[in-house]
């Protein structure tokens, strides 16, 4: 059954160093995702990514993040200058379709990468 | 704005005995929403989902959900706990055509 991967499964940076995460979703799959969550709190929506663009964010997600699709199967997450705030599990999602107003694709999660910033 | 409330923290029971995991959600219209399983160490599964086309919804390993609008519930159960439904469990509320929002988690704990 196709699944979405991700790395690597950790990664340890010191603060002020950016990272970048990567994803590979399911093959067919148009729409993009990425959320976090931090240690004892749920799981929080950051961006949506289609046809190469950024579909909709959330306040977490400002200039210090930025996505990309760098070629036909990788999809990432570009911390650009860490903070220890950002320490978290960071989920990839993709799906088939994104959504039509009211009615939502079905999302397929990722393991995940553990960020720990030092 | 729509959202999710997991009305429990945690839960146990034995093996062999009804699961209920509870979730109230708030929208001003009929939602998409979804249950969701993480077991230690692995990635979030979908259980199963609600897109206004049936109030009963079966999932994978026996689990089901009941949308109550009346209610604005969506409760979901299992007959039977496993012991390899130990798991944290998360309902989910579509905030748009895109992004989920996560309740906050329930742990299921079996015991023998």
């Amino acid at each position: 059954e196709p699944e979405v991967t991700q790395t690597p499964s950790h990664q340890v940076t010191q603060m002020g160093q950016e990272v970048i995460l990567r994803c590979v979703p399911i093959s067919n799959h148009l729409y993009f995702y990425w959320y976090r969550q931090i240690l004892g709190q749920k799981v929080e929506f950051l961006v949506s990514f289609y046809n190469n663009e950024i579909s909709e964010k959330s306040e977490i997600f400002d200039d210090q993040f930025s996505v990309e699709r760098p070629d036909g199967s990788n999809f990432t997450l570009k911390i650009r200058s860490t903070k220890l705030e950002d320490s978290a599990m960071y989920f990839c999602a993709s799906s088939e379709m994104g959504g039509s107003g009211r009615i939502t694709d079905t999302q397929y999660f990722g393991p995940g990468t553990r960020l720990t910033v030092l | 704005a729509q959202s999710v409330t997991q009305l429990d923290s945690h839960v146990s029971v034995s093996e062999g005995t009804p699961v209920l995991l509870r979730c109230n959600y708030s929208s001003s219209y009929s939602p998409s929403l979804f249950w969701y399983v993480q077991h230690p160490n692995k990635g979030l599964q979908l259980l199963l989902k609600y897109t206004s086309a049936a109030t009963l919804v079966k999932g994978i390993n026996g689990f089901e959900a009941e949308f109550k609008k009346s209610e604005t519930s969506f409760h979901l159960t299992k007959p039977s706990a496993h012991m390899s439904d130990a798991a944290e469990y998360f309902c989910v509320v579509s905030l748009s055509g895109y992004a989920l929002n996560f309740g906050k988690g329930t742990s299921l704990l079996v015991t023998p």
